[in-house]
């Protein structure tokens, strides 16, 4: 079974500055990789997913993940952090289930807080 | 499209009583799933279907937990008798599978249920 890893439960970042969010993942095959925020009392909502191509996938929010297959990970990005982005962040792996379906495996979540 | 629509927002119910969660999921998408979500689990994928028939159920904990959805526009979660171990966050969530590029899932707002 394919898995990701979020090795971060919390990541604490000043507003302004860059932030980083890990996801490492382990799969068999080609990676389809996801990543997913969850804001306060809300549903996930879909940032951005890694296919193919470009390393560099950019995705909404001014949100970005860089792919790199040596190092099995897919970290977010965002050049200068906001309030506003102060979210629970879900990374998430294709995973192929019975019956051929493809469904999204998700991580444990990393709490982002983004200090003022 | 309004997105995934779950109801109800919260429930309160008595430990012993049937609880039914509700999911109307995105208009032409083919795969529904349900999540619980809580803070020592993480997000668990609870059981899926694909074209309104139940593929995986092996994340429903107990007998206790069913599933239906018998038109693609509506499925239900059932818990019957709810126990207080019970609370959480229930998501439901849509998503367009024919191809294996195309797999972001759509997530509900989500019901929070708290047994009592």
């Amino acid at each position: 079974a394919q898995s990701v890893a979020q090795p971060e439960d919390q990541v604490n970042v000043a507003e302004g500055n860059p932030l980083t969010v890990k996801c490492t993942y382990s799969v068999s095959g080609n990676p389809y990789l996801f990543w997913y925020v969850q804001y306060p009392n809300r549903g996930l909502q879909f940032l951005l997913k890694y296919i193919t191509g470009d390393n560099l996938v950019k995705g909404s929010y001014g949100f970005e993940a860089e792919f790199n297959k040596s190092q099995t990970s897919f970290h977010l990005k965002k050049p200068s952090a906001l309030v506003s982005d102060s979210a629970l962040y879900f990374c998430a792996v294709r995973d192929m289930k019975p019956g051929g379906s493809y469904i999204p495996t998700f991580g444990r979540g990393t709490s982002l807080i983004v200090h003022p | 499209d309004a997105g995934v629509i779950q109801s109800p927002r919260h429930e309160v119910t008595e430990m012993g009583q049937e609880v039914t969660l509700r999911c109307k999921p995105i208009s032409g998408h083919n795969s529904l799933f349900w999540y619980r979500q809580t803070m020592m689990r993480g997000l668990e994928l609870l059981i899926y279907f694909n074209n309104n028939v139940p593929i995986d159920d092996s994340g429903m904990p107990e007998d206790r937990f069913s599933a239906k959805m018998p038109n693609a526009s509506f499925s239900t979660l059932k818990i019957q008798p709810s126990e207080p171990r019970d609370s959480a966050v229930y998501f439901c969530a849509s998503s367009f599978i024919y191809t294996a590029m195309n797999t972001e899932a759509f997530f509900g707002q989500g019901t929070r249920l708290t047994v009592v």
